[in-house]
């Protein structure tokens, strides 16, 4: 079975500084990998996904993820956060036809 | 592109009492899921049609949840009798069916209070 984990409940960043949020994950087969993005009241929001290819992926709004096949992680990244990042983020891993998200992690960046 | 819908947005029960949620999924979408979020958790997949037909239902409570997709477009998500730990946002999601890694597209989601 697969499985994703959110080491971190919560990320504080100063407007402006790189943004880091961790995911790893542990899946038989090759992995395929999402994140997704949740404001208030809002549904789940589609950042940007691995399936195969480079490691590095590139997605909305700015975001990045760093696909790390020897440790298991895909880290989402964003080089200068901005205030409107504060929200709730889930990785997210699919074996066959499957979707399993992780706990989430909330991101608030300070002014 | 009209995204998913849902509806209610919001609704508060007793508990024992019934409740029943609707979808829209994106036209063309022809799988379907209805995920439950508990405060504080990752969405978790209750069920997932593909067209009409019920594709895993494996984490459905079956004895108090129900879901129906009749003609292959909108659905329901029904809880009959409601209990206290029901209470969470309930998403639904769509996905096109050709290709098989393309990401899901989810609706705001229902919000449901049991007291």
């Amino acid at each position: 079975a697969q499985s994703v984990a959110q080491p971190e409940d919560q990320v504080n960043v100063a407007e402006g500084n790189p943004l880091t949020v961790k995911c790893t994950y542990s899946v038989s087969g090759n992995p395929y990998l999402f994140w997704y993005v949740q404001y208030p009241n809002r549904g789940l929001q589609f950042l940007l996904k691995y399936i195969t290819g480079d490691n590095l992926v590139k997605g909305s709004y700015g975001f990045e993820a760093e696909f790390n096949k020897s440790q298991t992680s895909f880290h989402l990244k964003k080089p200068s956060a901005l205030v409107s990042d504060s929200a709730l983020y889930f990785c997210a891993v699919r074996a066959g036809y499957k979707l399993s998200f992780g706990a989430g992690t909330t991101v608030t960046v300070r002014a | 592109e009209a995204g998913v819908a849902q509806s209610p947005r919001y609704k508060i029960i007793e508990k024992r009492q019934s409740v029943a949620f609707w979808c829209n999924p994106i036209s063309g979408h022809a799988t379907l899921y209805w995920y439950q979020q508990i405060l504080g958790q990752g969405p978790k997949l209750l069920i997932q049609f593909q067209n009409n037909g019920v594709v895993d239902d494996s984490q459905l409570p079956k004895d108090r949840f129900s879901a129906e997709r009749l003609k292959g477009v909108d659905s329901t998500l029904k809880i009959q009798p409601a209990k206290l730990e029901d209470s969470a946002v309930y998403l639904c999601a769509s996905r096109i069916l050709s290709g098989a890694y393309n990401e899901q597209f989810f609706g705001p989601g229902t919000r449901l209070t049991v007291l």
